[in-house]
């Protein structure tokens, strides 16, 4: 079946760039996500590529998507201890609407 | 816009107890709802699937009597897990789907169940 992978930790200092990556197997994916996960909450959705596109920039996040190596990375710029989150990666194949989750990347921002 | 509201946000109740989760659309029209569950630590796992007016589908392992999923209206689902036990103690989250097209999830911000 489908399979959706991230590192699981990422530390950065506060302002510097967060580049969290994910690698997936499901090759007839649609649309690739990033929500972001506070603690004690549901999922808020941050961005999302559709797979024909390469790259999407929207404010401090930019997503890179390498369909060939089945690979997709969120940037953040500027990251702010407002970013510390767990952040998941999650794909959607043709034809079906549920969405396949990674692991999820706890990013910690430090002062 | 897209805002999924979810209630309870947590519950804790004896074992034996069943327990009913309201996932709603608020601003938007969901024909497609999603139920998960979290383990602590872990990814989101897919319970089943909700559509509008007809019955859930579960995915494999997810026992469809002991998680009742009925959605009634296009902005209103609910998950009833029925004679609740220490194991049932989870994170559950719904998302919404509006529309039919490629639209995004949306989802709730979580119920958090204990069962004692």
């Amino acid at each position: 079946g489908e399979d959706v992978e991230q590192s699981l930790f990422l530390s950065v200092r506060e302002g510097d760039s967060s580049v969290i990556n994910c690698t997936y197997t499901d090759s007839s994916s649609t649309y690739l996500y990033w929500y972001k996960q506070e603690p004690g909450a549901g999922l808020q959705l941050l961005t999302y590529i559709f797979s024909n596109m390469d790259m999407k920039q929207d404010q401090r996040l930019t997503v890179l998507l390498n369909k060939k190596d089945k690979h997709l990375s969120l940037r953040i710029a500027d990251t702010q201890t407002g970013d510390s989150a767990i952040y998941f990666c999650a794909e959607r194949g043709t034809g079906r609407r549920a969405l396949t989750f990674g692991s999820g990347t706890r990013l910690q921002v430090q002062p | 816009g897209a805002v999924v509201s979810q209630h309870p946000s947590w519950v804790i109740c004896k074992s034996g107890t069943s327990v009913k989760i309201e996932c709603r659309s608020l601003d938007f029209q969901a024909t497609t709802m999603f139920w998960y569950r979290q383990f602590p630590k872990q990814s989101l796992m897919l319970m089943a699937t909700s559509n509008e007016g007809s019955k859930a589908t579960y995915e494999q392992g997810v026992e469809k009597d002991k998680f009742l999923i009925n959605h009634a209206s296009l902005t209103l689902s609910t998950l009833t897990v029925t004679s609740a036990h220490p194991e049932d103690s989870s994170f559950y989250i719904c998302s919404a789907i509006a529309g039919e097209g490629n639209q995004p999830q949306h989802f709730g911000d979580g119920t958090r169940l204990s069962i004692l």
